[in-house]
């Protein structure tokens, strides 16, 4: 069984730019949700797909977009760079929408300059 | 108010105490309760789970929850100093798409 990737393991940008982070799902598993977790803090959910279509959002503004590929594969896109983006960010898949068993990648840390 | 609450530590043990580690929160339906492991610039791990009040073993992990009191809890026995890490708790709600943390509590097991 293949576990939750992400790539890249590190990046660093810089204020404006766009950057796109990317997802591959467990074996099986049909939902991922990404999760922003800032130094010294909890993660904080992004937004969710399921099946290839968004459900349900977190508190974060438009800028944040995402996408579900067929094979149920992710990306998580972010424009306009803020240096407050600047975070671990963490792709979590699971078998459905029920929350009990999300299971998370390594995650992607981001730097923004 | 943040909906879930955790002290976030250091908490330093001596090798082979017992740990105890806390969360509150303040929505009752939050249905589902997890603890993860999360180790240094690594993602978090999932330990436990549980959606009913009552305690769980797994190994030297209990997780215990009550929901009359909003408070769940992770009991750590015979701590190694490879349980040295950052423990989450999380919860969500039954048709939900979200796990809520804590902030997380730092743990520290010195041999």
């Amino acid at each position: 069984e293949t576990g939750v990737t992400q790539s890249p393991t590190h990046l660093i940008k810089t204020r404006g730019q766009q950057v796109t982070l990317r997802c591959s799902s467990q074996s099986g598993h049909n939902t991922v949700s990404w999760y922003q977790q800032a130094l010294g803090q909890g993660p904080q959910f992004i937004f969710q797909y399921y099946r290839e279509e968004e459900n349900g959002r977190g508190n974060f503004p438009p800028r944040f977009s995402g996408l579900q590929f067929p094979n149920y594969s992710s990306e998580l896109n972010v424009n306009a760079l803020e240096l407050d983006d600047s975070a671990l960010y963490l792709c979590a898949s699971s078998t459905g929408r029920e929350p009990e068993t999300q299971y998370f990648g390594p995650g992607t840390r981001l730097l923004v300059l | 108010q943040k909906e879930v609450e955790q002290d976030p530590g250091p908490l330093s043990v001596p090798e082979g105490a017992i740990v105890s580690l806390n969360c509150t929160y303040s929505n009752s339906a939050f249905q589902y309760f997890m603890w993860y492991r999360q180790y240094s610039r690594k993602g978090p791990e999932l330990l436990m789970y549980t959606y009913s009040s009552g305690n769980k073993e797994d190994g030297r992990f209990t997780a215990q929850v009550d929901k009359s009191s909003k408070y769940i809890s992770l009991f750590i026995r015979d701590s190694q100093p490879s349980d040295s890490a950052t423990y989450l708790c999380a919860v969500g709600m039954e048709y939900g798409n979200k796990l809520v943390f804590g902030a997380g509590t730092i743990l520290r097991v010195k041999s």
